[in-house]
């Protein structure tokens, strides 16, 4: 089966970084996905990896490091409004669909 | 602005009452999804349709099925709802990877509940 691992539950200050791992055993590999999804909400899009290596979006980040089975999510200048979960998703090949992970749900305090 | 749509937002049924979710597109894409995703779970996802196959996961169940009639448009038939198929439903869609990196657009999903 495919496993994708991410933290339950994070909290972390406004103004603050906070770092959002996500862990991956899968039998394929063709790129890696972090949504974000408000309570309620569907999920939106906020960065893709297929290279090792980290791609910067704004206040967003993410790394990928393929021969760990690794990436995290990078997110800088915490907001309020970034309070939602968090969602780690791997494409296995081609046009397959996205293997989710569970979510990280993080609460930004003032 | 292009995006996907579900309606309706929230669906109440009653338990064994058939029941229909809707979702269309305007992004022309050509890869449609449904997902089951109940309270802090993973997105799980029920069928796809690439193009006009149709794509069935393993382990759905019998009791759900699909139609795609068009490109812009597909459906998501419960059949005999149970207590347990209470969920959001997000519908997705995507284009070839080959064009761009293929990620998901959701819609904004259909809530139901089975009473």
């Amino acid at each position: 089966g495919q496993n994708i691992d991410q933290p339950t539950e994070m909290t972390a200050t406004e103004g603050a970084i906070v770092q959002i791992n996500c862990t991956y055993q899968t039998s394929g590999f063709n790129g890696l996905f972090w949504y974000q999804q408000h309570a309620g909400e569907a999920p939106t899009f906020l960065s893709y990896n297929v290279l090792d290596g980290l791609e910067e979006k704004g206040r967003f980040s993410s790394f990928l490091s393929r021969s760990k089975g690794y990436s995290y999510l990078l997110l800088k200048e915490l907001q309020m409004k970034d309070s939602a979960s968090y969602l780690c998703a791997v494409r296995l090949s081609g046009n397959t669909p996205l293997v989710f992970g569970k979510g990280t749900r993080l609460s930004v305090i003032a | 602005d292009a995006m996907v749509i579900q309606n309706p937002r929230y669906q109440v049924t009653q338990f064994g009452k058939p029941v229909t979710l809707s979702c269309s597109q305007t992004l022309n894409h050509n890869v449609m999804y449904w997902y089951q995703q109940k309270s802090s779970q993973a997105p799980k996802l029920l069928f796809h349709y690439y193009d006009k196959d149709f794509n069935n996961e393993a382990d759905t169940p019998d009791n759900f099925q699909s139609r795609r009639p068009n490109t812009s448009f597909c459906f998501l038939d419960i059949r005999s709802p149970g207590l347990g198929d209470a969920a959001m439903y997000l519908c997705a869609t995507s284009r070839d990877a080959p064009v761009g990196i293929g990620e998901q657009y959701f819609g904004p999903g259909t809530r139901l509940t089975v009473t």
